[in-house]
């Protein structure tokens, strides 16, 4: 199976902050690499899809990097709406397979 | 509107049976892979098994394997989990989530359930 490890697993920053959140696989993944959102009590929302692109609706803030190994999600400047739960996924092979979260707080 | 909405959660013994269903409306469901996707209290998420669009492959975690079967029927738009023998670490928020390809073959999760929560306990 393929482990995918977030760091930080959390992280307390301030509204207008910039904030970067990595993820790395086990193995090479090509892109075959999603970023979710989740908030407390709620289902997540897919925010980034093969690694760098912006799902239908997601503010612009929100990006996405990397291939291989290595990813980055960055939020450009930090929103109240923001502070959240962040996962990694990989859909390159079953078992799809989620990194074990990055919680964002407010500073 | 697009929607998937699960059911069939509660409170169970362990070693006891439980079926999940997800009703799907508002797109055509019978060209879609489907998942499971669980969340134990205060933990990540945790992918349970999929699907085909036309059920004719399943793929489980080995957490599950052998013990849940996943289904669906495509007359009622309804995606099902059987569980059996279940255990305390089954205890979990279980989501159905629609798989689709977003660039040539890489998918994603872009439609979630509101989830259904089950709690494997004496």
């Amino acid at each position: 199976d393929i482990q995918m490890t977030q760091s930080p697993s959390s992280l307390s920053a301030s509204v207008g902050d910039r904030v970067t959140i990595t993820c790395r696989a086990s193995q090479i993944i090509s892109t075959y690499l999603n970023w979710y959102q989740q908030k407390p009590g709620k289902a997540p929302n897919l925010l980034i899809y093969a690694a760098s692109n912006l799902e239908s609706g997601v503010p612009s803030r929100f990006s996405g990097s990397g291939s291989g190994t290595d990813f980055t999600l960055t939020i450009s400047s930090l929103q109240p709406e923001d502070f959240a739960t962040y996962y990694c996924q990989q859909s390159y092979s079953t078992p799809w397979t989620f990194g074990q979260g990055t919680k964002v707080e407010i500073k | 509107q697009v929607q998937l909405v699960e059911s069939g959660g509660g409170v169970v013994q362990p070693g006891r049976s439980l079926r999940l269903s997800c009703a799907a409306s508002g797109f055509t469901f019978n060209i879609y892979g489907m998942h499971w996707v669980r969340q134990a209290p205060g933990k990540g998420l945790e992918w349970v098994a999929l699907i085909w669009y036309d059920g004719s492959n399943k793929y489980y975690a080995d957490s599950v394997k052998g013990r849940f079967t996943i289904s669906r029927d495509s007359s009622k738009n309804t995606l099902y989990l059987q569980m059996n023998s279940l255990r305390a670490e089954d205890t979990a928020v279980y989501y159905c989530a629609r798989e689709v390809a977003m660039i040539g073959n890489q998918e994603a999760f872009d439609i979630w359930g509101q989830g259904t929560r089950v709690t494997v306990s004496s």
